[in-house]
């Protein structure tokens, strides 16, 4: 079974300019999360989408923001970029349902994330 | 609301040492504990997970943790550490239900030979 997939692994912007980053998670998993990595602040959960729906959101501004798609696969997209954005993204699946309909035993799998240096 | 609190940021250790790499939580609600490693420029890899019953958890390479219901404590412990097991170490909790999970800041793991 493949893993969770992430594109591009490596990419530099610059200042005020945007990026989207992709995910495909595990095939048959419906949920996707996405977590900021940097040193020091370990991971920073962003957002979390079900049957392309966000479901939570962590602390961050406006500036990020998230999308689903049908087949699950997921986009994140930030927004002119600030160099405190320089990190590493990671993306994971799981396949836990939807809040209430049962506990679940599913862990978080994660992708090997992109890394973001902003200039 | 969630927290996590690893206690230790660097733990360096000769091969063949046993280590134990500390992990704290606090939750008003009931939560899943997990650890998770990370290599350099990689993601992260499950390593183990308590989700219920037996307090003793073990997981792959030799690690295991052990649950503390009243310390809110989840450790991870090797009896016997070798090289590749120099690493960053991740301490998490997970909602029963819902996907916001919570991490700890790390334990980076040196392995001196």
């Amino acid at each position: 079974k493949a893993g969770v997939t992430q594109t591009p692994r490596y990419l530099i912007k610059t200042r005020g300019q945007q990026v989207t980053l992709s995910c495909s998670p595990i095939s048959g998993h419906r949920s996707v999360s996405w977590y900021q990595q940097t040193p020091g602040q370990g991971l920073q959960f962003l957002f979390e989408y079900f049957s392309e729906t966000q479901r939570n959101k962590g602390n961050f501004p406006g500036r990020f923001s998230g999308r689903q798609f049908s087949n699950s696969r997921s986009e994140m997209n930030v927004s002119t970029l600030e160099l405190g954005d320089s990190a590493l993204y990671l993306c994971a699946s799981s396949s836990r349902v939807t809040p209430g309909q049962g506990q679940t035993t599913g862990e978080l799998f994660f992708g090997e994330g992109s890394r973001l240096t902003v200039l | 609301a969630q927290s996590v609190t690893q206690l230790d940021s660097q733990v360096p250790v000769f091969e063949e040492a046993p280590v134990e790499l500390r992990c704290n939580y606090s939750s008003s609600v009931s939560v899943y504990l997990f650890w998770y490693v990370q290599y350099p420029n990689q993601g992260l890899q499950l390593l183990l997970k308590y989700l219920s019953g037996s307090t003793l958890v073990k997981g792959i390479n030799g690690f295991e943790a052990e649950f503390n219901k009243s310390q809110t404590s989840f450790h991870l412990r090797k009896p016997s550490v070798h090289i590749s097991d120099t690493a960053e170490y991740f301490c998490a909790v997970g909602p029963i239900t819902g996907n916001q999970f919570y991490f700890g800041t790390g334990t980076s793991l040196t392995v001196i030979p």
